[in-house]
């Protein structure tokens, strides 16, 4: 299977700062990344569809302007969390889809995010 | 509203016990998957389920997929401290549909 980094593993920030994730893709090229917040307990919740070349496709409720996305390239998305506040404090994973959309996926480690 | 529905959300047992997950929904999906995640790290798979009433057999983890595609089960046996972690069933309904999550059973095996 593919292996997704992220990096940084864990951050902390103060509030109303911007803090930008990385996710890269180690082994194969990838046109679609997906990103996903994961709050104590929880399951994930899809945020957004990173395309490479084109926007980013938010989820309902998520808001584009507060978490910017940008497929660099077809090994690199980035999440920047603008402005953030200690709502903001979460897991955010990212994940390179299969062959087909039914197919797994392969997650990266993750990122823990906390925002004082 | 839950597309997919997984109970029980919190199952706490002792090492040696048997126990079963389930992940249940009112829709057909093409097929299902089950991760276990530990905490502070990314979901990791454990197995894809595609044809309507398949069993698969992992070790000590049974995982069947319904009649009707709707739903899925995993059983462990003899379960083991190991095993504590997050399970969470994942689906698309067809393979051009995003894959959902379940809200995820959180399993403690005590020693």
């Amino acid at each position: 299977g593919a292996v997704v980094s992220q990096h940084p593993s864990w951050v902390i920030c103060k509030s109303g700062t911007s803090v930008k994730i990385e996710c890269r893709s180690l082994d194969f090229q990838a046109t679609t990344m997906f990103w996903y917040r994961q709050f104590p307990k929880q399951s994930l919740m899809l945020m957004a569809t990173s395309n490479e070349g084109s926007k980013a496709t938010y989820e309902q409720g998520v808001e584009k302007d507060k978490f910017l996305i940008n497929h660099a390239s077809l090994t690199l998305s980035t999440l920047t969390v603008t402005s953030a506040h200690p709502e903001d404090s979460s897991f955010y994973i990212c994940s390179l889809p299969g062959l087909a959309a039914s197919d797994t996926q392969y997650f990266g480690p993750g990122t823990r995010l906390t925002v004082l | 509203t839950q597309l997919l529905e997984q109970s029980p959300q919190f199952l706490s047992i002792q090492e040696g016990e048997n126990l079963t997950v389930y992940c249940n929904s009112s829709s057909v999906f093409s097929s299902l998957q089950w991760y276990r995640q530990e905490p502070g790290e990314g979901p990791v798979l454990l197995v894809t389920v595609v044809t309507g009433g398949e069993v698969k057999k992992l070790k000590r983890l049974t995982f069947q997929f319904g009649d009707a595609r709707k739903d899925s089960s995993l059983h462990i046996t003899a379960a083991q401290p190991g095993d504590t972690g997050l399970y969470l069933c994942a689906g698309a309904k067809t393979s051009y549909d995003k894959v959902i999550f379940g809200p995820g059973t959180s399993l403690s095996v005590i020693p």
